[in-house]
């Protein structure tokens, strides 16, 4: 069965500090994407970042990026230059490739202190 | 661009009691739609897909059901609730076919509360 995990229910970083959210999944599929869902107090969930697994080099988006390792099955999160405004909590998520289907973690809570 | 919405943003529901809650999605066609649901504290659950009208897969058996009545319409209805229906449910939208990225746009959510 296709998995995700996420080992950290509650995370916390200091505002301007680094903080790194782990995620494993499980799979016999070799095509297939990667997100990370942020979702805030308001609830609605917005894409922060998507990685292929076709592709070797890790996605990046702005203070986002991810460390991706295909072998070891994980996709790891890290928040640089944390800020108030990303406090919510994070969804790691896997889609095989052309099924439309998203399977999701249970989340990691983070918070970020002022 | 396209957008998606979906109401009511919160209902309570006694019992036994129906249930409807309705999703659109605006300036795409043929998307495929989803409806998942969040039990407080916990990750998503997909409970039913749809990749054309009249076309519903339901992942879980449950007591509710999904209806497609038009292209960019999704419903979710029940004919009597349960204490364990209670739940935060988001509706999402992703592309059809070769413009399929994996990702899924979200809805805002409806929370059910059922007593």
């Amino acid at each position: 069965a296709q998995t995700v995990t996420q080992s950290q229910p509650e995370m916390s970083v200091q505002e301007a500090e680094t903080v790194t959210l782990s995620c494993t999944y499980d799979t016999s599929e070799s095509d297939y994407y990667l997100f990370w869902y942020k979702q805030p107090p308001s609830r609605q969930m917005i894409l922060v970042i998507r990685q292929e697994a076709y592709k070797q080099q890790n996605a990046t988006e702005n203070r986002f990026s991810v460390n991706f390792q295909k072998a070891a099955k994980s996709f790891s999160l890290k928040i640089s230059d944390s800020q108030l405004g990303d406090a919510a909590m994070y969804f790691c998520a896997y889609s095989p490739r052309n099924t439309g289907k998203l399977i999701f973690g249970q989340g990691t809570t983070l918070q970020v202190k002022p | 661009s396209q957008t998606i919405h979906q109401w009511p943003a919160t209902l309570v529901q006694p019992v036994g009691s129906p249930l409807s809650l309705e999703c659109t999605v605006e300036g795409t066609s043929n998307p495929n739609l989803y409806w998942y649901r969040q039990a407080a504290g916990r990750g998503l659950q997909l409970l039913f897909y749809s990749v054309g009208i009249g076309q519903i897969s339901s992942e879980v058996p449950q007591n509710l059901s999904a209806s497609r009545p038009q292209d960019r319409q999704f419903i979710l209805s029940s004919k009597k609730l349960l204490l364990s229906d209670s739940g935060f449910y988001l509706c999402a939208w992703s592309s059809h076919g070769g413009l399929n990225t994996g990702e899924l746009f979200f809805g805002e959510g409806s929370r059910l509360t059922v007593l």
